[in-house]
């Protein structure tokens, strides 16, 4: 499974934009890459997915280059409720691998203040 | 619709108890996910039924831990002679278990277990 390193903590001021990168040097061929956010004493929630280039939907945008190696989920215009963890995950479609557990790291805590 | 239920929000026993955690997955979803999450840490992976059996239980830690899903809905994360180290917040999840890329798993609220 590819390792992601991800910063432990970000902080952000609301109406700004921000922009979490995850290094994955060892990704697959196969690997898609998938963002989670997790509130307190909630579970964590899907927020985006890509395989390259740039992905985009209501909640956020995934900017992927062309090596791959690394990934920035971009949150326009922030509010105080995006306050989170925030995840990268890599991994294999279970067609290929049979594994469909998501491998967490320790995510990035984004603080956002008013 | 419903989302992933979790029994109880909250359970509090005494070292070497047995308890026994439910999981209510979205209607029609065939794979359901356990996971661990200790505080600060991400979610740590332990069993994935794939409608009744066990496809893939890698995670469990030790002969302690069990699950099932005897009718491919609900599951039940059972733990025996619990130990203060096994306190922490269980995390089901499901997803519709279709394969494809990347299939989104949809996660409850958690149990927060708290072993004395």
């Amino acid at each position: 499974l590819a390792k992601t390193t991800q910063p432990i903590s970000m902080d952000s001021y609301e109406g700004q934009e921000v922009n979490i990168t995850c290094s994955h040097n060892n990704i697959a061929t196969n690997d898609y890459i998938t963002w989670y956010q997790q509130f307190p004493s909630q579970g964590p929630r899907f927020i985006i997915q890509g395989y390259k280039t740039k992905v985009t939907n209501e909640v956020a945008s995934l900017f992927i280059p062309a090596d791959r190696k690394s990934s920035t989920l971009s949150l326009p215009r922030v509010s105080l409720s995006d306050t989170a963890v925030y995840y990268c995950l890599v991994g294999a479609p279970p067609m290929d691998t049979g594994r469909r557990a998501l491998t967490f790291g320790s995510g990035t805590r984004l603080q956002v203040q008013p | 619709g419903a989302g992933v239920s979790q029994t109880p929000s909250n359970k509090v026993t005494e070292k070497g108890k047995y308890v026994e955690l439910r999981c209510d997955p979205i209607s029609g979803h065939t794979a359901l996910y356990w996971y661990r999450q200790s505080l600060g840490q991400g979610p740590e992976f332990l069993i994935y039924f794939q409608g009744t059996g066990a496809a893939d239980d890698s995670g469990l830690p030790n002969d302690r831990f069990f699950a099932v899903r005897p009718e491919g809905s609900v599951s039940t994360l059972k733990i025996q002679r619990t130990e203060r180290g096994d306190s922490a917040v269980y995390l089901c999840a499901s997803s519709p278990g279709t394969s494809g890329g990347g299939e989104t798993q949809y996660f409850g609220p958690g149990t927060r277990l708290l072993v004395l």
